[in-house]
């Protein structure tokens, strides 16, 4: 399975952009890169999917370069509801099944 | 609605006690899912069950053991509870996609289990 690997935590005060990057050298061909929100006391919660180039939704966006072994999610203008913990993860995926892991996550804090 | 569910949302017992999570989704996934988040945060799956069938079962103890009576449904039973069990348990589920990997998962709010 791909590990990935991330910073442990984030500061940012309101209103700034934010971008994660997220490591995953050993990512497989067939392998597509998720990020997860967890806030304290619930469940991850999907926030966006990629496998190349850039993906966006109204959440936030995704960058990945060609070569995939790595990953950004950037957050435009944060709030203070956006203090969370944030997964990268890769999925291996035979037939459909999901076989995941989460990394450690990186804990942004949000400043007023 | 609640698209999965889990019961209880806390569970405090005694060492050596069996208890059991139920969890059930109502999003038509085929495939459903065990977490173990521990103390530190990290979040390591357990099991996976793809129409009631056993698909991924990472190195957990046979105290552990899934049961799926149908796809919309995934409880797990946990026999001998010691204190290292003492976690929030995820549930989840999502659909069987075409391509590898790349089903979205989607989580329920967690079982706090306390093991005194």
């Amino acid at each position: 399975l791909a590990k990935t690997t991330q910073p442990i935590s984030m500061d940012s005060y309101e209103g700034q952009e934010v971008n994660i990057t997220c490591s995953h050298n050993n990512i497989a061909t067939n392998d597509y890169i998720t990020w997860y929100q967890q806030f304290p006391s619930q469940g991850p919660r999907f926030i966006i999917q990629g496998y190349k180039t850039k993906v966006t939704n109204e959440v936030a966006s995704l960058f990945i370069p060609a070569d995939r072994k790595s990953s950004t999610l950037s957050l435009p203008r944060v709030s203070l509801s956006d203090t969370a913990v944030y997964y990268c993860l890769v999925g291996e995926g035979s037939g459909g099944y999901q076989k995941v892991t989460f990394g450690t996550g990186t804990k942004l804090q949000v400043i007023p | 609605d609640t698209a999965v569910s889990q019961t209880p949302k806390y569970l405090v017992t005694q060492m050596g006690n069996d208890k059991s999570i139920k969890c059930e989704q109502n999003l038509g996934h085929d495939t459903m899912y065990w977490y173990k988040q521990d103390s530190k945060k990290f979040l390591k799956i357990m099991f996976s069950y793809n129409n009631k069938e056993l698909i991924i079962n990472e190195t957990v103890p046979n105290r552990f053991s899934p049961k799926s009576p149908d796809k919309a449904h995934l409880n797990l039973h946990i026999n001998s509870l010691e204190l290292g069990d003492s976690a929030v348990y995820f549930c989840a589920s999502s659909r069987i996609g075409t391509s590898g990997g790349g089903e979205t998962q989607y989580f329920g709010p967690g079982t706090r289990l306390l093991v005194l």
